[in-house]
């Protein structure tokens, strides 16, 4: 258990459909980043935060998608009018930034299929 | 952005060292050289960082020459369990969108 949490961890919705996902990082962490992973690949990079502040964002993120992170503390990634491409699995991962370094701690993920 | 490039998968026997290379020709003088292990269904896991000569710690080991063109992760007498997926990764991190995980190398191992 690295820490971070993500919740649900699996997810089963119809197309066109709104999902929501929500990640906990570990509490100290200031940078909180999500990821989508398809089968057999890497994870790829759509966002990242620095403590409240949406600070890059990936050609990949569509206008489909919205990541929040109010205070600071836990994100949630929000997918309105899913189709069946976005079936993935959706990580997060939080890390701490005070060298560069930045090591990144993820959570288990949240496996979408859209049907 | 520094590309890396490892091989897609390799296959070893419990107890051997398994020794994975990672090439990154076009590293940045500030770039730190990240290793991390991916089980199916789980996120992936950091193993060790580098940015040049050897690193050592309680699971494996990183070796970057002098011209921190490559690198290769050493996972000593390995077993059932090392089977995974392992991503090398090469960045400063002031940028996230810059830091590519690839497909990463494919370890399998045998009985």
């Amino acid at each position: 258990d690295t820490g971070v949490s993500q919740d649900p961890r699996h997810k089963i919705t119809k197309r066109g459909q709104n999902v929501t996902f929500r990640c906990d990082p570990i509490s100290e962490h200031n940078r909180l980043y999500w990821y989508r992973q398809t089968l057999g690949q890497g994870p790829e990079f759509l966002t990242y935060f620095q403590n409240e502040a949406q600070l890059e964002k990936s050609r990949l993120l569509s206008d489909r998608f919205s990541a929040e992170r109010p205070k600071g503390s836990f994100s949630t990634l929000e997918i309105q009018r899913t189709e069946q491409g976005d079936s993935a699995m959706y990580l997060c991962a939080s890390s701490l930034t005070e060298t560069r370094k930045n090591i990144q701690y993820f959570g288990a993920g949240t496996r979408l299929s859209v049907l | 952005l520094a590309k890396t490039t490892q091989p897609i998968s390799m296959d070893s026997y419990e107890g051997q060292e398994v020794n994975i290379t990672c090439s990154h020709n076009n590293i940045a003088t500030n770039d730190y050289i990240t290793w991390y292990q991916q089980f199916p269904s789980q996120g992936p896991r950091f193993i060790i960082q580098g940015y040049k000569t050897k690193v050592t710690n309680e699971v494996a080991s990183l070796f970057i020459p002098a011209d921190r063109k490559s690198s290769t992760l050493s996972l000593p007498r390995v077993s059932l369990s090392d089977t995974a997926v392992y991503y090398c990764l090469v960045g400063d991190y002031s940028s996230a969108s810059k830091i590519i995980f690839g497909s990463g190398t494919r370890l399998s191992i045998r009985p």
